[in-house]
């Protein structure tokens, strides 16, 4: 099946320095991209749906100008935390749409980056 | 807005037993429900689906029937093995082009020997 990668798949940090995540299509290119947050123990909170060459939308709540989202080629998103704090600290996933698929309404998802803020 | 609610684990089985782990969601219009696992280390995988009431998914032994009825989609196997041991998440897409997937909490399944 399809593959998505992210990168890195750990991260630690100081307070407010900022931390960039790439999720990458593998073998399809996908026009659209979602980044999940995962508490403990808690389901996948969708942050924004990026659509390649236009912005991010954002569910409400999420602050956009914290969680930078660059979508610029059909094969890769990107998720820069900016100016983290211990409050960020989470496992961030992504997943990918294969708008060619045979199924067309599944979502692949990467192995998630855990993000620990100090 | 759209939810959805599964059993809350761990949920400890031994090798062979019958598995059900209830799945019920709100949602307006008609949604497409999903199953996904996750195996220790890897990313969520669609395991199976359904995009219209009485429809039944299945997949590598499991199954799920979407209830309109009810608002369930429960997933059932009838017998586990080891290698199904992953933490297992319900997902619904509500209606409209935006792909948008709501998940509920995942519930973390054990299979011993």
């Amino acid at each position: 099946g399809a593959v998505v990668s992210q990168h890195p798949s750990r991260v630690i940090c100081k307070s407010g320095t900022s931390v960039k995540i790439e999720c990458r299509s593998l073998d399809f290119q996908a026009t659209t991209m979602f980044w999940y947050r995962q508490f403990p123990k808690q389901s996948l909170m969708l942050m924004a749906t990026s659509n390649e060459g236009s912005k991010a939308t954002y569910e409400q709540g999420v602050e956009k100008d914290k969680f930078l989202i660059n979508h610029a080629s059909l094969t890769l998103s990107t998720l820069t935390v900016t100016s983290a704090h211990p409050e960020d600290s989470s496992f961030y996933i992504c997943s990918a749409r294969d708008p060619g698929g045979a199924v067309k309404e599944t979502q692949y998802f990467g192995p998630g980056t855990r993000l620990l803020v100090l | 807005g759209d939810s959805v609610t599964q059993m809350e684990g761990p949920v400890t089985l031994s090798e062979e037993a019958f598995l059900t782990i209830n799945c019920t969601y709100t949602a307006t219009g008609y949604p497409s429900l999903f199953w996904y696992v996750q195996y220790p280390g890897e990313g969520l995988q669609l395991l199976l689906k359904a995009t219209k009431a009485d429809d039944k998914g299945s997949n590598k032994g499991f199954e799920a029937t979407y209830r309109k009825e009810t608002t369930s989609f429960h997933l059932e196997k009838g017998s586990v093995q080891v290698s199904d041991s992953a933490v297992y998440f319900c997902a619904l897409r509500g209606g409209g082009s935006n792909y948008k997937l709501t998940f509920g909490k995942g519930t973390l399944l054990t299979v011993n020997p």
